[in-house]
């Protein structure tokens, strides 16, 4: 089966400059994660997805961070305005059931911001 | 709250050295265990789950074992090669949150020739 599909690979950005990034899950997966991860450290969760609705979000920072999965299929990450802080891979998962027993993930984004 | 400790890195070794990444865990009942690898510009692949206790995990030569008694899981691999130098995350679902995987801080290993 393909796998999860993300784009952009790489970007640079200025802060207070807006940013996007697309995520395609595996086909039949029904959850949906957004992860963020910084240089030297293990990822954390910035939202779930349940086909398209939200599961959590506690730790999206909804400011300045926002995330949509329509149909619940593909799902795109917006962060504006963008801070030096928010430099870092963000990696999109998806599994078949809600427990999470396992995931696959995305190659992921790997933000700069400057 | 749940949450996952591992050693922390980075660990050299020579090829054919034995390794050891220890993880351990506070959970509430006896969720399932995972170790994710992520090689360097890539994402974050399954390397090896165990679902119960006393379960063994193992892939590509690596293994562990989920020991209740312990609250640990530490990742094993009797020779290592070049080709393992990789980031080791230990994980486990927070299953009160949705089913969320919760990771440790990694563990950064390098093998050298």
């Amino acid at each position: 089966e393909a796998g999860v599909a993300q784009s952009p690979r790489y970007k640079i950005i200025e802060k207070r400059q807006s940013v996007a990034f697309w995520c395609n899950p595996i086909s039949g997966h029904a959850t949906l994660y957004w992860y963020q991860q910084i240089l030297g450290q293990g990822p954390k969760l910035l939202i779930q997805f349940q086909n398209n609705g939200v599961v959590d979000d506690s730790q999206l920072p909804k400011d300045r961070f926002s995330a949509e999965r329509l149909k619940g299929v593909d799902s795109t990450l917006k962060i504006q305005p963008a801070k030096l802080e928010d430099s870092a891979v963000y990696l999109c998962a998806s599994s078949r059931d809600r427990v999470g027993d396992g995931y696959t993930f995305g190659s992921g984004t790997r933000l700069t911001v400057v | 709250g749940d949450s996952v400790t591992q050693m922390e890195g980075p660990v050299t070794l020579s090829e054919e050295a034995f390794l050891t990444i220890n993880c351990t865990y506070t959970a509430t009942g006896y969720p399932s265990l995972f170790w994710y690898v992520q090689y360097p510009g890539e994402g974050l692949q399954l390397l090896l789950k165990a679902t119960k206790a006393d379960d063994k995990g193992s892939n590509k030569g690596f293994e562990a074992t989920y020991r209740k008694e312990t609250t640990s899981f530490h990742l094993e691999k009797g020779s290592v090669q070049v080709s393992d130098s990789a980031v080791y995350f230990c994980a486990l679902p927070f299953y009160n949150q949705g089913g969320k995987l919760i990771f440790g801080q990694g563990t950064e290993l390098s093998v050298k020739p």
